[in-house]
């Protein structure tokens, strides 16, 4: 399976500042993902990260609020911005080789408390 | 739109003792696939096990084996000689060709020395 490093790991904000989270994947993928994970609960993907292109957002996510890059293959961020202390959560990157059948893998996931 | 859904918010077992999360799920697609994530304090996403649709036999990987029913869209987990190490928030995930996957709101499980 793909390594996947994702930093910070965690971070404490103050509001109305943005923070970029950073992803690195140890090789090619096809598909990028961002997730938000409150506290207690599951998982809700933000948008899917296109290489070249615009990120595909999903409803409830706009892209003032959370840009997102992907320069290449292996590589991705996700800003927070302007944040408030309702985006304190967990956010998680995850990769999949392929469209299909092979599962996505998860970094570890960056902790972000807002105060 | 497919949904997930884990009905059981918590579950117990006793250390050694077999225990099954059950997870129940909506589509109207023919291809897809399902799986199980463990996710520990650590917070890591663990992929557990998987499953493909088209597949009739049940997958099975060490002390985790799964029951999927494709008729009635269920997909439960058993863990058999239940660890301490066991212990984590269980997420059932769907996936079809091409798009993300979706996820159950969580079985958390705890193990009992």
């Amino acid at each position: 399976s793909a390594v996947i490093s994702q930093k910070p790991s965690r971070d404490i904000c103050q509001r109305g500042t943005s923070l970029t989270i950073q992803c690195q994947v140890d090789s090619q993928v096809t598909m990028m993902f961002w997730y938000r994970q409150q506290p207690g609960q599951s998982l809700t993907l933000i948008a899917t990260a296109n290489q070249g292109s615009e990120a595909t957002y999903e409803s409830g996510f706009v892209i003032d609020k959370f840009p997102i890059s992907r320069p290449n293959l292996t590589f991705s961020t996700l800003t927070v911005s302007n944040m408030s202390p309702e985006d304190s959560s967990i956010y998680l990157c995850s990769v999949s080789r392929d469209s299909n059948n092979q599962p996505q893998h998860f970094g570890d996931g960056t902790r972000l408390s807002i105060l | 739109a497919q949904t997930v859904t884990q009905s059981q918010p918590e579950m117990s077992v006793q250390e050694a003792e077999t225990v099954t999360l059950s997870c129940t799920y909506d589509t109207s697609e023919s291809d897809y696939y399902l799986f199980w994530y463990k996710q520990p304090p650590s917070r890591q996403m663990i992929l557990v096990i998987r499953q493909e649709a088209y597949k009739q036999q049940n997958a099975t990987e060490n002390r985790f084996s799964v029951n999927f029913q494709k008729a009635a869209k269920s997909f439960s987990l058993k863990i058999s000689d239940s660890q301490l190490g066991d212990a984590a928030m269980y997420f059932c995930a769907y996936r079809s060709a091409g798009n993300d996957m979706r996820f159950g709101a969580g079985t958390r499980l705890t193990v009992k020395p």
